[in-house]
């Protein structure tokens, strides 16, 4: 079972640039989420997607589009990258349609904005 | 905001030792959950306790709720070196709909 499947794993945009990261699970999941991890902030909401068609936004949104193409995959736009946006980024599903259930993670994707 | 606060934020046991880290946070919740992650990797979904439940187990680790207190304890006995991780206290508020928040997580370092 691959899970929740994130790409890229590493990546070094410059400032103003633009890029996708792309997550796609094989659960069967009708949420999927994208969190920043910072060193000594923990992890912290982005955006969500309870079912698919639906998104919303987190605790910190600004800077970030997301669009849910389907069922299996959500994917995270920055479209002008900042260096404030350096950081380790998770995607994660759940099963559940109602409150939060158990989260499911990928293994992260580490985005570097000189 | 973040609605979990982790305590301690760092914790150094050897192993055979017990560890106990506790989670306090601010609103009414649906569901408290622990995570761990590994240096480098994902997040690992330990345990979910339900608002309505005060205490889970689930092998060498024990969960405790107290909804008066807003606050939660994670128990791992027994440690092993392969313990050593971030622990991570997630809650699923009553007004935050499907969104789950996290706190800033335990160090926990078990030496042999």
């Amino acid at each position: 079972n691959a899970g929740v499947t994130q790409t890229p794993k590493f990546q070094v945009l410059k400032t103003g640039q633009s890029m996708t990261l792309q997550c796609a699970q094989d659960m069967n999941h009708n949420s999927m989420y994208w969190y920043r991890q910072d060193p000594g902030m923990g992890l912290r909401l982005i955006y969500y997607s309870a079912s698919e068609g639906t998104t919303d936004k987190g605790e910190v949104p600004n800077g970030y589009n997301v669009s849910r193409l389907n069922k299996r995959e959500f994917s995270l736009r920055l479209e002008s990258a900042a260096p404030s946006q350096t950081s380790v980024y998770f995607c994660a599903s759940s099963r559940t349609g109602g409150f939060a259930g158990e989260l499911f993670f990928g293994e992260g994707s580490r985005l570097t904005v000189l | 905001s973040q609605q979990g606060e982790e305590d301690p934020q760092a914790l150094s046991i050897q192993e055979g030792e017990n560890a106990t880290m506790n989670c306090s946070y601010k609103t009414s919740i649906n569901n408290l959950q622990w995570y761990r992650q590994n240096s480098g990797r994902g997040l690992v979904h330990l345990i979910l306790i339900r608002s309505n439940e005060r205490e889970k187990h689930s092998g060498r680790l024990r969960v405790t709720l107290d909804t008066s207190k807003k606050s939660s304890s994670l128990l791992i006995t027994a440690s092993r070196a392969a313990d050593t991780a971030s622990y991570f206290c997630a809650t699923a508020a009553l007004n935050s709909g499907y969104a789950l928040n996290f706190g800033k997580g335990t160090s926990l370092l078990v030496t042999p």
